[in-house]
């Protein structure tokens, strides 16, 4: 079974970079698959933030682009979100999520983490 | 990129049906098959219930289903039960390595 779980900082500090990391188990991600991170706003609907392939190619929300970068370990079997100069509507519930084909076919999703952005 | 368009809310008895709509462009819903359906229960994590249109996961009944007519992608529960009671969102690729989610439906069972 493929299992996914987001981890980083609970509350960042406007104009700060927000970090998360969501770890893979139950499947290698090197061995394929794209690599997604979702938001959701609290009382808000789901945006799609970006994607990274095992290979490593990214590809990013355009409105969000400038701002984001999405990585992968796969010695760790971890891809990594980093959103710089966070505003309050940055505060969301972060998802990560397995996509098997880059169309948003979502499979697989991480409990999702709240990030707080406040002073 | 414009969120697509679903109704706020939707409603139906237990063992009816409800369909929900989600509207988007040419450039989205209309020019791929690539629409999925998701369901979210309160606090929970999204759950995929169709995709490419019209398929189902495993594990997925068969009261869900999807379908498309233009620029219009559809989501039909039939025989309603309690606990399709949740959010809905759907989504559709967009073109160039990006796709879109739809705002979302409240599915309320009377």
């Amino acid at each position: 079974q493929v299992l996914l779980q987001e981890s980083g900082p609970g509350l960042v500090k406007p104009s700060e970079t927000l970090s998360l990391t969501c770890a893979v188990s139950g499947y290698s991600i090197s061995s394929g698959y794209y690599w997604d991170w979702i938001r959701q706003p609290p009382g808000k609907g789901l945006e799609w933030i970006g994607s990274i392939y095992h290979s490593g190619s990214t590809y990013y929300n355009p409105s969000l682009k400038g701002r984001l970068t999405i990585s992968v370990d796969t010695s760790k079997n971890q891809f990594s979100l980093k959103v710089k100069s966070v505003t309050a509507a940055d505060t969301a519930v972060y998802y990560c999520a397995r996509d098997s084909s880059m169309t948003g076919l979502l499979d697989y999703w991480g409990q999702g983490t709240l990030v707080t952005v406040s002073s | 990129q414009s969120a697509l368009t679903q109704p706020p809310s939707a409603s139906g008895s237990p063992g009816q049906s409800v369909t929900i709509s989600c509207t988007g462009t040419s450039s989205d819903v209309g020019g791929y098959n690539y629409v999925s359906w998701y369901q979210q229960h309160p606090g929970k994590a999204p759950k995929l219930m169709t995709y490419e249109v019209s398929k189902r996961p495993s594990g997925v009944p068969d009261r869900f289903s999807g379908s498309k007519s233009g620029n219009t992608a559809s989501l039909t529960v039939s025989g309603l039960q309690a606990e399709d009671e949740a959010d809905y969102y759907c989504s559709s690729y967009a073109g160039s390595n990006n796709y879109v989610f739809g705002i979302g439906t409240k599915v309320t069972v009377l």
